[in-house]
């Protein structure tokens, strides 16, 4: 998916480790998304960012934080890793809000967290 | 309360067969977009189709059909004479107008496996 790219694909933390993840996209979409995927939960919205210089909680926010650092750039933050927060995380984007196109994913980074 | 059910975990089917994924949806917006999409055992998740609110018009790409019912709250996707190929975890998705960002919302996916 060569429009969202996340970094790195894969990590292994341990507890009380920080770590940032890494979203770029090339595309000029305004909005920009973290999501986690869990056995048997689906994908759910952690952070998003509607525009630069904006963001705000998704569902699941509790032990990340996120900064939209320009257009192009989205990062998901975890202050001290739990293991928990072992999971596939998604980052996405949209372009228009108001329209029927759907979200570009990245590749998803894998995160375990021992 | 859960807006997306895919009430079907997990589908086991023999290739040839035909196999429908339901998913049924909650919402009071009226103007809203569903969305299915595909995660290959690779990991990646591929868009497959989206549907507006006011189009209610079934769709046929190849294999796949799609068929929407606003009356029911449904968007159910039929696969015939599944593939192996086909295994993998299938999405659905919902997004409405009012919701601020604009996310989507996820179904917990069904995982379909097709055996030769």
């Amino acid at each position: 998916n060569a429009g969202v790219t996340q970094t790195p694909k894969f990590q292994v933390l341990k507890t009380g480790q920080s770590m940032t993840l890494q979203c770029a996209q090339d595309m000029n979409h305004n909005s920009m998304y973290w999501y986690r995927q869990d056995p048997g939960m689906g994908l759910r919205l952690i952070y998003y960012s509607a525009s630069e210089g904006t963001t705000d909680k998704g569902e699941v926010p509790n032990g990340y934080n996120v900064s939209r650092l320009n257009k192009r750039e989205f990062s998901l933050r975890l202050e001290s890793a739990a293991p928990s927060q072992t999971s596939v995380y998604f980052c996405a984007t949209l372009g228009q809000r108001n329209s029927n196109q759907p979200q570009h994913f990245g590749d998803g980074t894998r995160l375990s967290i021992l | 309360a859960q807006k997306v059910t895919q009430a079907q975990t997990e589908i086991s089917v023999v290739e040839k067969e035909d196999v429908t994924l339901d998913c049924v949806y909650e919402t009071r917006d009226t103007t809203y977009y569903l969305f299915w999409y595909k995660q290959p055992p690779s990991g990646e998740l591929v868009f497959l189709i989206r549907r507006n609110s006011f189009d209610e018009q079934n769709e046929i790409s190849g294999r796949y059909s799609w068929n929407f019912q606003k009356s029911t709250s449904s968007f159910n996707f039929t696969i015939t004479a599944s593939q192996v190929v086909d295994s993998a975890v299938y999405f659905c998705a919902l997004r409405e107008d009012y919701q601020a960002g604009t996310a989507l919302i996820f179904g917990k996916g069904t995982t379909l496996s097709v055996s030769s």
